[in-house]
């Protein structure tokens, strides 16, 4: 499975948009893009995942260039809750998931 | 989307004991799989299991050490051996959903402390 890159960290302010870019600059055609959060002490979340076309659900939406190199995950109206770490992860043929460092983000009030 | 459970939530053990890690489904899944996560760390497979067949161990995770059962469709168990404080970490069960989309969903963890 291809390799991704997300930054370590990010704040956004309660009531905006998070924009959380991921680079996967390798990922190959058959690849999906998926993304979990991990709230301080719990289980992965899945928020959501998408091959090549933008992706819209009740928690986000996912927007994938159009090379496929780079994906943006959107929570449009941030809350406190929203406050976790979010991994950014290329899944191929392989069933499990290979999770790298992820994001921070921290909403603030 | 399954709803998992996990028991024990959290333990202390003492070092060069073993604890078993229940993991229970209240669906019938095919895959189970079981990560670490070390403090301040990312998950980390540690190994797949499928009920009917032998664990799959992820590269530096072995069976003595992490011996895996899988008895049926929505239970499975993860002991760790011979624990040393090395073995510090959140252990998390997850079950791929049935429904074609391969979306995981992960157990609370539970939190193992060996002193």
């Amino acid at each position: 499975d291809a390799k991704t890159t997300q930054p370590p960290s990010m704040d956004c302010a309660e009531g905006r948009a998070a924009n959380l870019p991921c680079n996967h600059s390798t990922i190959s055609g058959n690849e999906y893009v998926y993304w979990y959060r991990q709230i301080h002490s719990q289980g992965p979340q899945y928020i959501i995942h998408g091959l090549k076309n933008n992706e819209t659900n009740e928690m986000a939406s996912l927007i994938i260039t159009e090379d496929r190199k780079s994906s943006t995950l959107i929570l449009p109206h941030a809350t406190l809750r929203d406050t976790a770490v979010y991994y950014c992860i290329v899944r191929g043929s392989a069933r499990q998931l290979t999770f790298g460092s992820g994001t921070q983000l921290t909403v603030l009030p | 989307s399954a709803v998992i459970s996990q028991k024990p939530s959290r333990d202390i053990c003492q070092r060069g004991t073993s604890l078993t890690i229940q993991c229970q489904v209240d669906s019938q899944v095919t895959m189970m799989f079981w990560y670490r996560q070390q403090p301040g760390q990312s998950l980390t497979l540690i190994a797949t299991a499928n009920q009917g067949s032998e664990a799959t161990y992820e590269s530096g995770f072995v069976i003595d050490k992490f011996p895996i059962s899988r008895p049926n469709l929505t239970f499975s168990t993860l002991t760790v051996s011979n624990m040393s404080p090395e073995d510090s970490s959140i252990y998390l069960c997850s079950v791929e959903d049935q429904d074609g989309t391969y979306e995981q969903y992960f157990g609370p963890g539970t939190r193992l402390t060996v002193t």
